[in-house]
């Protein structure tokens, strides 16, 4: 059974990282074509993709958020991150994990984790 | 970027009609296409992969079609579980793209 699972700070002032973890069960991130990706949405609006990390340790960035992003794996513990830079209030929205596996489309999604930016 | 065009933005229906949302790339896409459904308060579940493959576990009543820059979700004799947002995403190029969403609710 494929199970995502996201977990983050909850709230942070601007300016300040994002960390991310998803932790994820029923699949490993060395399986040849396997991927973890992560997606936004703000409130009561439309979903965002952010990045990709696949088995072989390729990464894929929105350019939108230019060098804010970075994505990496953790394989022996089953989890993967995404870590934000200079957070800003735009950044304020609901943060997903999902997988992708055999085809370039999110099969699997986690349940979310909601990230406020706020002074 | 590509972007993904949907249409209509809301859609009002009633219980067992048919409905048709749109999608439409800013360039050929070649089937790299999947919609999902998101309800109120969930994440999204993946419907259709590859503009017309049924995921594993979708009703028989989803279906998908479409090729180029078009591509439609159908959902026939409409249910009172089907009220939700969906969604078009483009996964031909990076950055992969979402359409803006259509939000489905019972007339």
């Amino acid at each position: 059974q494929v199970t995502l699972k996201e977990s983050g700070p909850g709230i942070l002032q601007p300016s300040q990282t994002l960390s991310l973890t998803c932790s994820f069960s029923g699949f490993s991130l060395s399986t040849y074509g396997m991927c973890v990706g992560w997606i936004r949405q703000s409130s009561g609006k439309g979903l965002e993709w952010l990045a990709n990390i696949w088995w072989n340790d390729d990464k894929y960035y929105n350019p939108s958020l230019k060098n804010r992003l970075t994505i990496s794996k953790d394989t022996s513990n089953n989890q993967a991150f995404l870590k934000i830079t200079n957070m800003d209030t735009a950044d304020t929205a609901t943060y997903y994990c999902a997988r992708t596996f055999t085809g370039d489309y999110f099969d699997y999604w986690g349940q979310g984790v909601m990230v406020t930016v706020s002074s | 970027d590509i972007q993904m065009t949907q249409s209509p933005a809301s859609l009002s229906a009633s219980l067992g009609e048919t409905v048709t949302i749109e999608c439409r790339a800013s360039e050929d896409i070649y089937s790299n296409l999947a919609w999902y459904q998101q309800k109120p308060g969930n994440s999204p579940q993946l419907l259709i992969y590859d503009a017309n493959s049924l995921a594993d576990g979708v009703p028989s009543r989803f279906s998908g079609s479409g090729s180029g820059t078009q591509y439609s979700l159908k959902i026939n004799s409409l249910q009172s579980e089907d009220v939700a947002s969906y969604f078009c995403q483009q996964y031909n190029n990076y950055p992969w793209t979402f359409g803006g969403g259509t939000k489905l609710e019972l007339k």
